[in-house]
Order: C-alpha cells, then structure tokens, then sequence
C-alpha cells in the first residue's frame, strides 16, 4: 500500500498569506496525485488533477507541483473561504489512498 | 452533468450487514471510461477508500476490508451498492460515493453528498 502523508497537520494563516502543503508518498507515483478540499459537513471537491492540473470552476490561487514522492498543493493569497482539510489523494495504485488531511485554520 | 446519491439504513446494529445504494443520475454506470466507488470517513477523521466495481462488475478493494466487503452494479436501474458484514462501532462513518476513472481520469469527481451510519445496538 502506498502511504501518504501530508504536512503541516494544521496550519493557522492570516488571509492573504501564502498556504503550503506537502504530500510525500512511500514510493514514485509519477504524477498520479490529486488534491481535494472538504468543508465541515460537505463532501471533499477536486482542485487539482494529476499533480498540477487546476480543475475546472476552481480559483487560479490554488496551484499544484511535483512529481515522484514529492508534491505541494499552494494556495496564494488565502481568503476566508478557504479554511478547510485539504487531502492528497494517489491513483497509481490499488489499493487507493489518502493523506491524513491537513486543516488549514484562519487566525 | 453526473450526480451521485447515497442511500441507505442511519442505524445498524453490531454484527449485523450495513447496505448502501449509490443512484447515479446524468451518466451510465455501464461506461468503460469510468469506475464506480465507495470511500468512508469515520467522524473526526480521514478519508478511506472502500473498494470500486467497473462496468463490467469487475472489483478492487480495500485489504483492510476485502474480507467483508462487496460491490456490486446494477445497469437496469443505474446503481452501484456496497454490503459490509460483520460491522462493529468502528465501521460507523459517513459512506461516500464517487467515480474516477480509466488513465487520465483517476481522480475523484463527482461524490456524492455522503451518508452517515451509525453502529450501535
């Protein structure tokens, strides 16, 4: 099984700060990562496809790179609106898994 | 475009069956392109994905959870329904559907809005 773990676990900004998360995986998933964003009682949205592919309707402050073990999901600017778990997500392999979340707070 | 929508039993007892339907509305689950999943998140914490069936009934699943776990399609009324035996209060989570797909579409859109179910006599 491929691990994933994302840091910071939680990570407390000031809007219009700039927002980094990190997903390392155990092993080369190539570009197979994909980020999500989940609000308190909502189901997780797709931001980011196949490591730094921007999805449709989603804002241009969210932005993705990496390849291999290593990727970062950047928010620039963040607004109020963005506070919520953000996960990593791989599809190189069976079985599919995710990063434990990183909560993304507003101070 | 494709919605998806849980339905199900809140409340199951321990030991007993949880069993979920997934409707899907604005596309086929008959499609080659695309799988059909179940992922969970207990509450509080992370996601877990469950297992996926594909148009032909073909599955994958979770190891954690092959055991008592199986998927499984339905074409004639467009849905996709998960059975998991044998739950205890740590099975208690609120149950998504998704789709993903074939190379170049294997991420999750859409989910459906998630269903909780709780365990507990």
């Amino acid at each position: 099984e491929i691990v994933l773990t994302q840091s910071p676990d939680l990570q407390s900004v000031t809007p219009k700060e700039k927002v980094t998360i990190t997903c390392r995986a155990s092993q080369s998933i190539g570009g197979s990562l994909h980020w999500y964003q989940q609000k308190p009682n909502q189901s997780p949205k797709l931001l980011i496809k196949y490591a730094s592919q921007s999805f449709s309707g989603v804002p241009s402050r969210f932005s993705g790179s990496g390849s291999g073990t290593d990727f970062t999901l950047t928010i620039n600017s963040l607004e109020a609106e963005d506070a919520a778990t953000y996960y990593c997500h791989q599809s190189y392999a069976f079985p599919r898994t995710f990063g434990q979340g990183t909560k993304v707070e507003i101070k | 475009q494709v919605q998806l929508q849980e339905s199900g039993p809140g409340l199951v007892e321990p030991s007993e069956t949880l069993s979920l339907t997934c409707s899907v509305s604005g596309g086929s689950v008959s499609s080659a392109n695309y799988y059909w999943n179940w992922i969970r998140q207990p509450p509080g914490k992370g996601l877990e994905w469950i297992g996926k069936i594909d148009y032909s009934g073909s599955t994958d699943y979770n190891p954690s959870l092959k055991s008592r776990v199986t998927i499984s399609l339905d074409t004639s009324t467009n849905q996709f329904s998960l059975k998991l035996n044998s739950v205890t209060a740590a099975d208690t989570a609120v149950y998504f559907c998704a789709r993903d797909g074939v190379s170049g579409l294997a991420y999750f859109y859409p989910w459906g809005q998630g269903t909780l179910v709780t365990v507990s006599s």
